[in-house]
């Protein structure tokens, strides 16, 4: 019963570098979502997928792209990485009741 | 602007020492209002979630209530492994149903 599952758990970038966070989810749902959670400024939304083939822009999209791979599968990827990007990445999920289910978190240091 | 606020930003208490947590919410159209515990280094847990004014909701010791305009999170008898981050979040609708998030109480009980 994994629930929400993401990878990698920490990752380290230089400046302009790129990469995939992947996350998947096993419950169902229709709905998924990418956060940010930065000190002293709680969980942002970057973009949301309310259904299998749309997606769209949160609070903070800039310099992300995300993709919703299929139902279970909804990844976030950073072309350019920037040290402002430095954060810890939550992807989360929720279906018919409006309550989102996280997962474990990538942290993620650009340097 | 949406806007949840959290009180205190920290806690610290006495095992048994009963007390409350506050989240005050200044949102166009709350959908729900959602309490979630973080351990350090994890995702977000669902606790609870409220709809309407004078509704309560209960768990082990902790107790959630909610007005037209707040929101608490009542412990009772505090432990230490009740030690966290509580984070509350508004439910609103801006076309999509999306979740603003306070930055969190950080609760630690001693023995």
């Amino acid at each position: 019963n994994a629930g929400v599952t993401q990878t990698p758990k920490f990752q380290v970038l230089k400046t302009g570098q790129s990469m995939t966070l992947q996350c998947a989810q096993d419950m169902n749902h229709n709905s998924m979502y990418w956060y940010r959670q930065d000190p002293g400024m709680g969980l942002r939304l970057i973009y949301y997928s309310a259904s299998e083939g749309t997606t769209d822009k949160g609070e903070v999209p800039n310099g992300y792209n995300v993709s919703r791979l299929n139902k279970r599968e909804f990844s976030l990827r950073l072309e350019s990485a920037a040290p402002s990007q430095t954060s810890v990445y939550f992807c989360a999920s929720s279906g018919l009741e409006p309550e989102a289910f996280f997962g474990q978190g990538t942290r993620l240091t650009v340097v | 602007e949406d806007q949840v606020t959290q009180s205190p930003e920290a806690l610290r208490l006495q095992e048994g020492e009963s007390s409350s947590l506050n989240c005050s919410y200044t949102v166009s159209g709350l959908r729900g209002l959602f309490w979630y515990r973080q351990d350090p280094g994890k995702g977000p847990e669902f606790l609870f979630t409220l709809y309407s004014a004078g509704e309560e909701k209960e768990k082990e010791r902790l107790k959630a209530t909610l007005t037209k305009k707040e929101s608490f999170l009542h412990i009772t008898a505090p432990k230490p492994e009740d030690s966290a981050t509580y984070l509350c979040a508004a439910l609103v609708n801006t076309g999509f149903q999306k979740l603003v998030f306070g930055t969190g109480t950080r609760l630690l009980v001693s023995p």
